[in-house]
């Protein structure tokens, strides 16, 4: 049973417009999420977090919103760019923590020039 | 910057064989973690050391990988013997976790084991 799910496999959008990339989770322990960028043959590098006391965490084009009710977040890149290219991983951890991270499966955006 | 260090990057070899996979974690983090990423698991998370002390590897098939930390710039996730079904990317990451798991410090990942058995 996946607890954190990404349902779109793949995204494409066009430089310059809004990529909007999704994220549900089932864990009600969940109180801590993040968003990863993967890159071919690199590891995952962290992107941005947040913590569900909040709704809401911006740094620069990354915006993630969280909505605790439906257990759901989504990550905001504003305006894309063609680096932005990447599959996005969405995490989740509980106790406040980044220990014993449950990521979901990706999801691959492209954008085009 | 820092960086988690992971070697080899690629491992091609043959069922029945050992594999040894190494990591060295970021200077200062306390926290040592291993996932498996394969297309339809995505990434799971096999084991992790707090201060070399193992804390969890529920996620790890007991029989044949073993992971352990001979010391603080090294990590060691072994499989032996290989099968076909181990092929996957593993990957190493590291992190500065608080007492009691508290932390809103990220996980950092090293670029991964490519691992192919024949």
């Amino acid at each position: 049973d996946q607890q954190v799910k990404q349902n779109s496999p793949s995204l494409s959008v066009q430089e310059g417009r809004i990529s909007i990339l999704n994220c549900d989770y089932t864990n009600s322990m969940f109180d801590y999420f993040l968003w990863y960028k993967k890159y071919p043959a690199e590891g995952p590098t962290f992107l941005i977090s947040i913590s569900s006391i909040k709704d809401k965490n911006e740094d620069g084009r990354f915006t993630v919103f969280l909505n605790k009710s439906a257990k759901h977040l989504s990550l905001h890149i504003v305006p894309s760019q063609p680096g932005d290219s990447a599959v996005y991983f969405c995490a989740a951890g509980s106790q406040g923590g980044s220990e014993k991270l449950v990521f979901g499966k990706g999801t691959k955006l492209t954008v085009n020039p | 910057d820092a960086r988690v260090t992971q070697t080899p990057r690629h491992k091609v070899t043959e069922m029945g064989q050992e594999v040894t996979m190494r990591c060295q974690p970021i200077l200062g983090h306390n926290t040592v973690f291993w996932y498996r990423q394969t297309m339809m698991q995505g990434l799971e998370l096999l084991a992790y050391f707090r201060n070399r002390a193992p804390l969890d590897d529920s996620g790890m098939p007991k029989d044949r990988f073993s992971a352990e930390m001979p010391d603080a710039t090294l990590a060691t996730l072994k499989i032996q013997p290989s099968e076909p079904r181990d092929s996957a990317v593993y990957f190493c990451a590291s992190g500065l976790i608080r007492q009691g798991g508290y932390s809103n410090q990220p996980q950092h990942f090293g670029d991964g084991t490519r691992l192919s058995i024949l």
